[in-house]
């Protein structure tokens, strides 16, 4: 069974401060991993997804294989970085596209 | 490009009612899909339509739910008859073929079942 796991459900860091959102997944096959976020009062949208070795927002994020984890990284948070995040797998390639999330985290950038 | 929407934004039902969602898609989107949360839940996957067929509804709880989405355009989710269990926010999401993962999300519609 597949299954994604975010420990953390409230995560709160300083503006400036490095921020690091855990993930770990479990998935018999090659999976493809992603990182949703909602801002509030927004919808859920994607932030980033592991096979386009992006950036965004200043938001990086390495599949590690090994230790089984996505997690999302970011040297210096901003305020506007306040948001739910959550990490999502899906199987790599085929038709069917469903998303397994996990529970979320609740990042708060304090001034 | 208009996003994902999905009307009532909330409903608030008794149980033992009925509650019917609607979604309509990004415009040409084929891929089509209804996930929910309940409280405290992470965002479950109910079920996949590619135009008007069902991929994939392995994540409906029970037959009290019932997705359509006649000439591959918008879909309804029906909640018949409505238990206090089903309260929580569902969401529809719409996607292009062959692009996995990204989807474009509705803001939600809000379940309350009294």
């Amino acid at each position: 069974a597949q299954r994604v796991t975010q420990p953390e459900k409230l995560l709160s860091v300083f503006k400036g401060a490095p921020v690091e959102l855990k993930c770990n997944y479990s998935y018999s096959g090659s999976p493809e991993l992603f990182w949703y976020v909602q801002y509030s009062r927004q919808r859920l949208q994607l932030l980033l997804r592991h096979i386009s070795r992006e950036s965004i927002k200043g938001f990086t994020a390495d599949l590690n294989k090994g230790e089984t984890s996505f997690h999302l990284k970011k040297p210096f948070a901003q305020e506007e970085d306040s948001a739910m995040y959550y990490c999502a797998l899906s199987g790599l390639g085929g038709s069917n596209y469903k998303l397994t999330f996990g529970k979320g985290t609740l990042l708060t950038v304090n001034p | 490009e208009a996003g994902v929407t999905q009307f009532p934004s909330h409903s608030v039902i008794e149980k033992g009612q009925t509650v019917t969602l609607r979604c309509d898609p990004i415009s040409g989107h084929d891929n089509l899909y209804w996930y929910r949360r309940v409280m405290g839940k992470e965002i479950k996957f109910l079920l996949h339509f590619v135009k008007e067929s069902k991929q994939d509804e392995s994540g409906m709880p029970n037959n009290r739910f019932l997705a359509e989405r006649t000439g591959g355009t918008y879909s309804t989710l029906k909640v018949q008859p409505a238990e206090l269990e089903d309260s929580g926010v569902y969401f529809c999401a719409s996607s292009r073929a062959r692009v996995s993962g990204e989807l474009f999300f509705g803001e939600g519609s809000r379940l309350t079942v009294l």
